[in-house]
Parts: structure tokens; C-alpha cells; sequence
């Protein structure tokens, strides 16, 4: 089975601290993800990665940044932690069957649910 | 732009009744569709896809794309069908699925 861990399950920071969130995948995936989920908005998508040392934005950017040194992890930093970055981050990952192609089928982390005082 | 509608926040029906999830999509391609089903204390996980046109603990669903539609089905809805189920869109890249804002279903004794 693919397992995708995320390092943190619960957190509690204050505003203004700086904030890593981990994610490591064992099964070699290219594609890695992270989204955050808020009830009644759903699932949004931050940031993701089809290759090492590669990010591309997604829907919402904005107050965070992602790294991607290693095939297996990706990081999602919140730099100036926010009380509306409160939430429950989820990481993926994926393998498409042709690079850069359709991502497919995600595989889900537990998720990391953050609370920003 | 692709975006997935899920009208209905939450639905509640009762055990052994027929369900039916509903899901619209906005997409210029040709998409694939998902469900996504996320039980109490678990992780997101896949239900099913369109490609592959099978039942999943009884659940199917039909792609409609002269109604842009992927409506989830089950004619006899059981207690751990409760769940948050999100429907979602894959377009030709890389760059991850987008998600429905979920339908919580709750399957009443």
C-alpha cells in the first residue's frame, strides 16, 4: 500500500511563528501535493510539485511556500503563521503513467490540522 | 477555468433508502472524474473513478457529459455510507485534482 505520513498531526503555533509542516512518501511517486480542507470550501490547493527541486503554485498560494529537496519529502512552510491559515493541511502524492501527464489517482496523507492563536 | 459543483452540503436519508449524490463540472477538455470519500477519523481516500466503470461498495456513478454531470449512486444506502464524499476533476496536467466543496452524508437508522 502507498503511505503517505505527515509529520504533525496537531499543532498549535501563534501568530507570526514560523511553521513547517512535513510529508514523506514511500512509494516514488513524481507528484506530491499540498491542499488545505475547510468545511463548506472544500479542498484547496496550495502548492505541487511533478519533480524534485520543482513547485508550481496552485489556487492559493499566498503566505505559503513548499521545498521539495528530496524525490520522497515536501515541505510546506508558512513563513508568518496567520490566525486564517488555521486549517487541516492535507499532503498527496501520485504517479501518472506518463511525466507530466494526467495526475490520476491521489493518495492522501492523515493530515496536519493547525491552529494559529 | 475547471471547477466542480456540489450543491447539496449535506444530505441525510435513511438507511436502506436510494442515494444519490449530485456533481457538476466546468471543464473545455476531456476530463476524468473521481469521488473521493473521507469516513470519521480517516484518511481521503479514492471511491471510485470514471474510467473505470465499476461499482464500489455498491456505490456507481455514470459520467454525463451532455450534462456535464457525475451524480454518485447507491439504490440502498447503509449506516457506513456516513461519510464527507468530494467529487473531483483531473485536466491533462500535472497540477493535481480540483475538488467539489464535499456533500456530508448521513444515513439515518
Amino acid at each position: 500500500d502507498v503511505k503517505v505520513t505527515q509529520s504533525s498531526r496537531y499543532l498549535v503555533k501563534r501568530t507570526g511563528e514560523k511553521v513547517f509542516l512535513e510529508c514523506v512518501q514511500d512509494m516514488d511517486h513524481e507528484n506530491m501535493f499540498w491542499y488545505r480542507q475547510d468545511p463548506g470550501l472544500g479542498l484547496r490547493l496550495i502548492y505541487f510539485s511533478y519533480d524534485v527541486k520543482m513547485k508550481e503554485k496552485g489556487d492559493i498560494p499566498e503566505g505559503y511556500s513548499v521545498s521539495r529537496e528530496k524525490k520522497e519529502r515536501f515541505s510546506l512552510i508558512l513563513e508568518s503563521a496567520s490566525t486564517n491559515q488555521t486549517s487541516m493541511y492535507l499532503c498527496a502524492s501520485s504517479s501518472p503513467q506518463i511525466a507530466g501527464a494526467n495526475t490520476g489517482e491521489l493518495f492522501f496523507g492523515e493530515g496536519s490540522r493547525l491552529t494559529v492563536l | 477555468a475547471q471547477r466542480v459543483t456540489q450543491p447539496e452540503k449535506l444530505l441525510s436519508v435513511f438507511k436502506g433508502a436510494p442515494v444519490e449524490l449530485k456533481c457538476n463540472y466546468s471543464y473545455s477538455g476531456s476530463p476524468e472524474l473521481f469521488w473521493y470519500v473521507q469516513y470519521s477519523r480517516q484518511r481521503l481516500q479514492l471511491l471510485l473513478r470514471h474510467i473505470s466503470r465499476e461499482s464500489i461498495k455498491g456505490f456507481t456513478a455514470d459520467l454525463n457529459k451532455g450534462e456535464t454531470s457525475f451524480h454518485l449512486k447507491k439504490p440502498f444506502a447503509q449506516e457506513e455510507d456516513s461519510a464527507m464524499y468530494y467529487c473531483a476533476l483531473a485536466g491533462g496536467g500535472a497540477d493535481g485534482l480540483t475538488f467539489g466543496k464535499g456533500t456530508h452524508l448521513i444515513i439515518q437508522p
